[in-house]
């Protein structure tokens, strides 16, 4: 049971650079999340997804696009990389589709842009 | 709109010392999560905190809750080198997203 998996571990970019960020569970959770983490600021919510089919906006969407593949993979996709995408990027998972239950992490995907 | 509030968000000590880091919040919050994150490693959950009142204690550390004042705290008892870490407290507004507060750095020295 490996739980949240996320690839690539580490990932350099040019500006302008495209590249998709992978996450998979494999705890048949039905909420997925992707956060990105910068230095003093906590986590901050990219985007999430309640269920398979469905994914919404969280508090810092642009610049990125997501796609819930099926129940357990979530991907996040960065279009045109910008210096300010550098950051730690975790994906989580959590049994149900509302907020409350406990969410669960991956390792985390480490990012910088040039 | 929900803000959580750590504090202090850095905090050196000496093992076998106590210690309560703060996590303040702005309005309504259905429960609080505690979080610990090791060096360049994923988050882990510690606590989940569901009513006024509530304690959840996990051998040196005790998390409680007090929704009046909107504090929760997470007290460190005889502090130990293991548990040098950044710990995170989240809120939960109405049912909505996770908010999650700035961290708390804590360094436990020998």
């Amino acid at each position: 049971n490996a739980g949240v998996t996320q690839t690539p571990k580490f990932q350099v970019l040019k500006t302008g650079q495209s590249m998709t960020l992978q996450c998979a569970q494999d705890m048949n959770h039905n909420s997925m999340y992707w956060y990105r983490q910068d230095p003093g600021m906590g986590l901050r919510l990219i985007y999430y997804s309640a269920s398979e089919g469905t994914t919404d906006k969280g508090e810092v969407p642009n610049g990125y696009n997501v796609s819930r593949l099926n129940k357990r993979e979530f991907s996040l996709r960065l279009e045109s990389a910008a210096p300010s995408q550098t950051s730690v990027y975790f994906c989580a998972s959590s049994k149900g589709d509302a907020w409350a239950d406990t969410q669960y992490f991956g390792p985390g995907t480490r990012l910088t842009v040039l | 709109e929900l803000k959580v509030e750590q504090n202090p968000l850095f905090l050196s000590m000496q093992e076998g010392k106590n210690y309560t880091i703060y996590c303040n919040y702005s309005t309504t919050s259905d429960r609080l999560y505690w979080y610990r994150q090791d060096p360049g490693k994923s988050l882990e959950s510690l606590f989940v905190l569901l009513s006024n009142g509530a304690v959840k204690q996990e051998g040196r550390l005790m998390a409680s809750l007090d929704t009046k004042a909107r504090l929760s705290t997470l007290h460190i008892t005889a502090a130990v080198h293991d548990l040098s870490a950044t710990y995170f407290c989240a809120g939960l507004p109405g049912a909505q997203k996770l908010v999650f507060g700035q961290g708390t750095r804590l360094t436990i020295n020998p």
